[in-house]
């Protein structure tokens, strides 16, 4: 149980293009998703957190007229990178969390890469 | 504000040999801690968690971790390494269940035969 998916797996796409990344639970059902970067050989930073039915809150430093997040269900969430340049290459990994339990289950992660 | 300090960005160690992954955090409250572990080009997996309770923790394969609340560490051991732990591990900690999570900067295991 506790599966969390991301499509895709892998994106290439051209500078000024916008991408989309869904981010699914697949066996449960997510009050809270939250989303991740991570810059190669680096740690993950927290980008924001989304609850389904309200706006995402967004980390300090994150633009968020950039990084679009939207948690229409309780079984995903999108997020959205709007003009892509290619400083927005990375590996974005999302998570899904119930409220009032301690664990986060990790999605596999979208690798974006911007000509 | 929380922080996590995972001092080794890399650790090779032999097949066979221990490994210990070294974690401290500074928090103003109590903070659940968790390590996990990313193999190549995939996310990440629960490998262990310490919410309350008896301070060490073991996971289903091989690893253990004890906090030490005085020292605030949670570091990471396992007494003989498989090459298939090959892999990065990240500490993590969390002000309250289901909550955003502040990681480390990890550390790559290197498994060598």
């Amino acid at each position: 149980g506790a599966v969390v998916s991301q499509h895709p797996s892998r994106v290439i796409c051209k500078s000024g293009t916008s991408v989309k990344i869904e981010c699914r639970s697949l066996d449960f059902q997510a009050t809270t998703m939250f989303w991740y970067r991570q810059f190669p050989k680096q740690s993950l930073m927290l980008m924001a957190t989304s609850n389904e039915g309200s706006k995402a809150t967004y980390e300090q430093g994150v633009e968020k007229d950039k990084f679009l997040i939207n948690h229409a269900s309780l079984t995903l969430s999108t997020l959205t990178v709007t003009s892509a340049h290619p400083e927005d290459s990375s590996f974005y990994i999302c998570s899904a969390g119930v409220a009032g339990l301690d664990t986060q289950y990790f999605g596999p992660g979208t690798r974006l890469t911007v000509l | 504000a929380q922080s996590v300090t995972q001092l080794d960005s890399q650790v090779p160690v032999f097949e066979e040999a221990p490994v210990e992954l070294r974690c401290n955090y500074s928090s103003s409250v109590s903070v659940y801690l968790f390590w996990y572990v990313q193999y190549p080009n995939q996310g990440l997996q629960l490998l262990l968690k310490y919410l309350s309770g008896s301070t060490l923790v073991e996971s289903i394969n091989g690893f253990e971790a004890e906090f030490n609340k005085s020292q605030t560490s949670f570091h990471l051991r396992k007494p003989s390494v498989h090459i298939s732990d090959t892999a990065e591990y990240f500490c993590a900690v969390s002000e309250a269940a289901g909550n955003k999570l502040t990681f480390g900067g990890g550390t790559r295991v290197l498994v060598k035969p």
